[in-house]
């Protein structure tokens, strides 16, 4: 695709459900990543993905918090027993990954409320 | 840990004139760094990077140095526009095992009044 696409864009949830956040990288970018920006605040690592395998999740902040990439392509990122300070926009970005800095490439975000 | 206040900063200039924005990273073993430009409800998007065997980079209406000495990173845009209002960031990368990882200052939020 032209760029990293997000979904859904918005998502309302109730306290304690579970709810699973999309992102379809770049063509040929084999890095993923996510990150959590909250209400007027900078982005927040949440976890890596090189290929299918996560080097670095270090970033997740429970283990309410899972993410998976199948097919070295779409990853899902999950929030289980969601609370509401896990409301927040979750930024998905990819680049060509391997051993080389690069910049990142964002898509729009997930904007997550939870009642 | 990150350079951070509790309060975003904030530029006001006039369309036209010449803006600076400021960064203090703190780790020292960081040597890739970007700027990022977030407009309300999107996500950030790539203005210009530079190494650290770099201290400075010009790209179209921008310039970004990087004062390693000071850990002190600054983004010029020159001619201002109002289509540049936004937020913008920092980030920074300290290779080795954090590939993977960008570290992000908190964000200066960029008005420019026509």
């Amino acid at each position: 695709g032209a760029g990293v696409s997000q979904s859904p864009s918005n998502k309302v949830t109730e306290k304690g459900k579970d709810v699973e956040l999309r992102c379809d990288p770049i063509s040929g970018h084999t890095a993923l990543y996510w990150y959590r920006q909250s209400l007027g605040q900078g982005l927040e690592f949440l976890i890596y993905f090189q290929g299918n395998s996560a080097p670095d999740k270090s970033g997740l902040p429970s283990d309410r918090f899972s993410a998976e990439r199948t097919g070295g392509s779409v990853s899902t990122l999950t929030i289980q027993r969601t609370q509401q300070e896990d409301s927040a926009v979750y930024l998905c970005a990819s680049n060509r990954g391997g051993r080389t800095q690069e910049t990142q490439y964002f898509g729009p975000g997930t904007r997550l409320l939870v009642l | 840990g990150e350079s951070v206040g509790l309060h975003l900063p904030t530029l006001s200039v006039q369309e036209g004139d010449n803006s600076i924005i400021n960064c203090a990273y703190s780790n020292s073993a960081s040597d890739y760094f970007i700027w990022y430009k977030q407009e309300s409800g999107k996500g950030p998007q790539f203005i210009i990077d530079i190494r650290s065997n770099m201290d400075k980079r010009q790209g179209q209406r921008v310039t970004v140095l990087l004062n390693k000495t000071v850990k002190h990173l600054s983004l010029q845009i020159a001619a201002t526009q109002p289509g540049d209002s936004a937020v913008y960031f920092c980030a920074e990368n300290a290779g080795g095992t954090s590939y993977g990882k960008l570290t992000f200052g908190q964000g200066t939020i960029l008005t420019v009044h026509p």
